[in-house]
């Protein structure tokens, strides 16, 4: 069985600083990996997704996250946030050749401070 | 056209009262979820059923059961409402072999 550990559970950041959110997993077997984000009172969103290939992901909204198979890692970063950027983001893997069904963390609760 | 769609928004009900959330999605997946977030927004899956398997959540009371009148549509009933059903519950679906899940608005279920 697989699990996420997201290790902050909040992070706070003023508008145009970088940003590091950080996420971990385990896992017996090869693994899917995704980042999906939620503004406030709406449902989740995929940012990106490693399926393989390259490890470095590209998402949406300026967001990458680098897969390091080795620290059993998925971090997300920003270059520089935005205000509109503050939200909930989720950490997700799922594992290969399973049931697709995903676990996901317990969430990073992003605050973009002016 | 909203890719997946649940109603109500908003579910406000008393204890021991049975409900329904509706889910549709048109997005042609063959496979749909249901998922709890509570307060602290942590996200547990409930069910994820398609159209040859339901897997549930072992950790769901069988209060809750999922009803699917056919493929596009996965309806969450509810019996003897709990204070403790109180959460924001997500409708969402992925397609075959697939990956990512594409997540509905929510619906905020508030039982007193």
């Amino acid at each position: 069985a697989q699990s996420v550990t997201q290790l902050d559970s909040q992070v706070p950041v003023f508008e145009e600083a970088p940003v590091e959110l950080r996420c971990n997993y385990s896992s017996s077997v090869s693994v899917y990996l995704f980042w999906y984000v939620q503004y406030p009172n709406q449902g989740l969103q995929l940012l990106l997704k490693y399926l393989s290939g390259s490890t470095l992901v590209k998402g949406i909204n300026g967001f990458e996250a680098e897969f390091n198979k080795s620290q059993t890692s998925f971090h997300l970063r920003k270059p520089s946030v935005h205000i509109s950027d503050t939200a909930e983001y989720f950490c997700a893997v799922s594992e290969r050749g399973g049931s697709y069904i995903p676990t996901f963390g317990r969430g990073t609760s992003l605050i973009v401070h002016p | 056209d909203t890719a997946v769609s649940q109603t109500p928004k908003y579910l406000v009900t008393q204890m021991g009262n049975d409900k329904s959330i509706k889910c549709e999605q048109n997005l042609g997946h063959d496979t749909m979820y249901w998922y709890k977030q509570d307060s602290k927004k942590f996200l547990k899956i409930m069910f994820s059923y398609n159209n040859k398997e339901l897997i549930i959540n072992e950790t769901v009371p069988n209060r809750f059961s999922p009803k699917s009148p056919d493929k596009a549509h996965l309806n969450l009933h509810i019996n003897s409402l709990e204070l403790g059903d109180s959460a924001v519950y997500f409708c969402a679906s992925s397609p075959r072999g697939g990956n990512e899940q594409y997540f509905g608005p929510g619906t905020r279920l508030t039982v007193t």
